[in-house]
């Protein structure tokens, strides 16, 4: 069964770069598509894009100048970078595996990884 | 951008029917997914494609889907139902972006 860690730092500056690695175990991360999603204290899912194995990516319009996302197969991991980060950033950050159909147009998540909190302060 | 609406609460005593309903303009063409979370854990997917239940998932978790609303429906709610529900689509027909509702916080009185 696949399941997903996030790692990375819990505290960030303002207007410097935020990143976050999920490391997939229980199955290859070839062959899929892999998502990160925050969520802000007391607030709703925001989806911020996601990655197919082999490098393609597709981000949420409101992020998009700010979000990378990359994979590394060899090590099995996808990672997340968020730059100029502001405290409206400051969030859960889930790492989630994504199931496209093109045929169906459509997107879904499952699993989830425990997510992490990052928080963006001086 | 695209909005899925949901009421912020709903309220059953153990052993009724809750009823959250999902709302917007894409859903008679989008498929529609449902997330429980419970306080200070990760969402877990409940419906998938409208109606479909994961393996896993007690049968007293269903969907259905009407025009530009979807329904997920808890029959003979339990205590630990009680979690944030989120649903979930697709942003058009040719991005494949997800979208979030609100969140709907299903209170067990």
């Amino acid at each position: 069964q696949v399941q997903l860690q996030e790692s990375g730092p819990g505290l960030v500056k303002p207007s410097e770069t935020l990143s976050l690695t999920c490391t997939v175990s229980g199955g290859s991360i070839s062959s899929y598509y892999w998502s990160w999603i925050r969520q802000p204290p007391g607030k709703g899912l925001e989806w911020i894009g996601y990655i197919y194995y082999s490098g393609s990516t597709n981000y949420n319009p409101s992020l998009k100048s700010r979000v990378t996302i990359s994979v590394d197969t060899s090590k099995n991991q996808f990672s997340l970078k968020l730059n100029s980060v502001t405290a409206a950033d400051t969030a859960v950050y889930y790492c989630a595996r994504a199931t496209v159909v093109p045929a169906a147009a459509t997107v879904w998540f499952d699993p989830w990884g425990q997510g992490t909190l990052v928080t963006v302060s001086s | 951008s695209y909005e899925l609406t949901q009421p912020p609460s709903v309220s059953v005593s153990p052993g009724q029917t809750a009823r959250i309903t999902c709302s917007g303009d894409a859903l008679p063409k989008q498929y529609a997914y449902w997330y429980q979370q419970k306080p200070g854990q990760a969402p877990v997917l409940v419906i998938y494609k409208d109606s479909e239940r994961p393996s896993g998932i007690p049968e007293r978790f269903s969907g259905s889907s009407s025009g530009t609303t979807v329904t997920l429906t808890i029959s003979g709610v339990q205590a630990e139902d009680e979690a944030d529900y989120y649903c979930q689509s697709a942003d058009s027909s040719d991005t494949y972006q997800g979208v979030f509702g609100g969140g709907t916080k299903l209170t067990v009185l």
